[in-house]
């Protein structure tokens, strides 16, 4: 069973470059969400989706866009890449209802020089 | 305020030890509540749910209080294999999507 996959593992970005980073699940889970973990701070979430053409903002949105045009993917875009973007991100994807289980991708490591 | 506050730790317990991790939220209109463990470099996976009533899973016992807005998670009979990080997750959100806030993990360090 593949789960949820993220692609690209590793990254390193010059400061200005764009990225994609992908995520895929093939578990039909209506919900997918974009995290990223810095050393002390936990998950951040930066963005959600609820649905195929659904998507809001989480707690630290700025510098990144998303969208959701399929059940299955959920791309994170990276528009000019800041060294400040610097993290470990991950992908989750969960069914509906308040007491389901998240599912992660294995994270993409991202440096931006 | 952070909406979800662990104590990071490290907590370092000898095998066999019982360990306890706090965690408060501050939203009260959080619905549910999980602890999720973490390893070193991969991704977080589901331990546990927490219920208003406590649960329990082999040596894992949560609790929940919403009064105090706090939860809690004991560990009997650590093994080598525990160490890990804990992450206490809470689900925010009005009827359908359940946005998760993670707190920021306690880290456990269980030693022979």
């Amino acid at each position: 069973n593949a789960g949820v996959t993220q692609t690209p593992k590793f990254q390193v970005l010059k400061t200005g470059q764009s990225m994609t980073l992908q995520c895929a699940q093939d578990m039909n889970h209506e919900y997918m969400s974009w995290y990223r973990q810095d050393p002390g701070m936990g998950l951040r979430l930066i963005h959600y989706s609820v649905g195929a053409g659904i998507t809001d903002q989480g707690e630290v949105p700025n510098g990144y866009n998303v969208s959701r045009s399929t059940t299955e993917d959920f791309p994170l875009r990276l528009l000019s890449a800041a060294p400040s973007q610097t993290s470990v991100y991950f992908c989750a994807s969960r069914p509906h209802g308040t007491n389901t289980e998240a599912f992660f991708g294995q994270g993409t490591r991202l440096t931006v020089v | 305020r952070k909406e979800v506050e662990q104590d990071p730790g490290p907590f370092n317990v000898p095998e066999g030890a019982t360990v306890a991790f706090n965690c408060t939220y501050s939203n009260s209109a959080s619905q549910s509540f999980f602890w999720y463990r973490q390893d070193c470099r991969k991704e977080p996976k589901l331990l546990m749910s927490v219920y208003s009533s406590g649960n329990e899973d082999g040596r894992f016992t949560a609790q929940l209080n919403r009064a105090s807005q706090y939860i809690s998670l004991l560990i009997r009979d650590s093994k080598l294999s525990d160490s890990a990080t804990y992450l206490c997750v809470v689900n925010i959100g009005p009827g359908g999507y359940n946005k998760l806030i993670f707190g920021a993990g306690t880290r456990l360090a269980v030693h022979p």
